[in-house]
């Protein structure tokens, strides 16, 4: 059974501290990994995908990498607007989904 | 070009009684999912279509949960009779198939008394 376990539940920043967000998974055969961003009464917003170790991807404050059992999502001076919950997901074989609980971050001015 | 639509967005039930959720996924997309995202947890896929065929629904509770998709666009689930543990936001995604990035709607807050 695929698994995705992200670490921490939160984390609380202030503004221009950068940290990052990490996802460790088991899948059975990795087809992509997937992260969203969900702000609090919206559904998960895409921010990436990656699919092979040693991908990288970036896009404003945030980048993304993989290998072959974890991602973590950089946050470079992140701003108030970067709080969020940010969600991890892996795709198999099968196409198959599975969620991670997600790493809560706020971002103090 | 238009996001996913999902109605209502707020639904109060007692237990025992049924209610429907519909979803209209991103136009050309042939992959349409349901979640259960219950609050501080991640989503957890209940069902998954690809065109009108059932792919996945091997964590829906068949029991009292049942999703149709007609003709390939529209779905709609329906819980009958709820259960206080349903209680949760239940999320609609599409994707262009199967294996590329889900586009998810703003999702039904459903509370179960």
């Amino acid at each position: 059974e695929d698994q995705v376990t992200q670490s921490p539940e939160a984390l609380r920043l202030q503004e221009g501290e950068s940290s990052s967000l990490n996802c460790s998974y088991t899948v059975s055969g990795l087809r992509g990994l997937f992260w969203y961003r969900q702000d609090p009464g919206k559904g998960p917003e895409f921010l990436f995908t990656l699919y092979s170790a040693g991908e990288e991807k970036e896009k404003e404050r945030l980048k993304a990498t993989l290998t072959k059992k974890e991602s973590f999502l950089h946050i470079t001076a992140p701003k108030p607007e970067d709080s969020a919950t940010y969600l991890c997901a892996v795709r198999d074989n099968a196409g198959k989904s599975t969620f991670g609980d997600g790493t809560t971050l706020t971002v103090k001015p | 070009e238009a996001g996913v639509a999902q109605s209502p967005r707020y639904k109060i039930i007692e237990k025992r009684q049924s209610v429907a959720f519909w979803c209209n996924p991103i136009s050309g997309h042939a992959t349409l999912y349901w979640y259960q995202q219950i609050l501080g947890q991640g989503p957890k896929l209940l069902i998954q279509f690809q065109n009108n065929g059932v792919v996945d629904d091997s964590q829906l509770p068949k029991d009292r949960f049942s999703a149709e998709r007609l003709k390939g666009v529209d779905s709609t689930l329906k819980i009958q009779p709820a259960k206080l543990e349903d209680s949760a936001v239940y999320l609609c995604a599409s994707s262009y198939d199967g294996f590329y990035e889900q586009y998810f709607g703003p999702g039904t807050r459903l509370t179960v008394t």
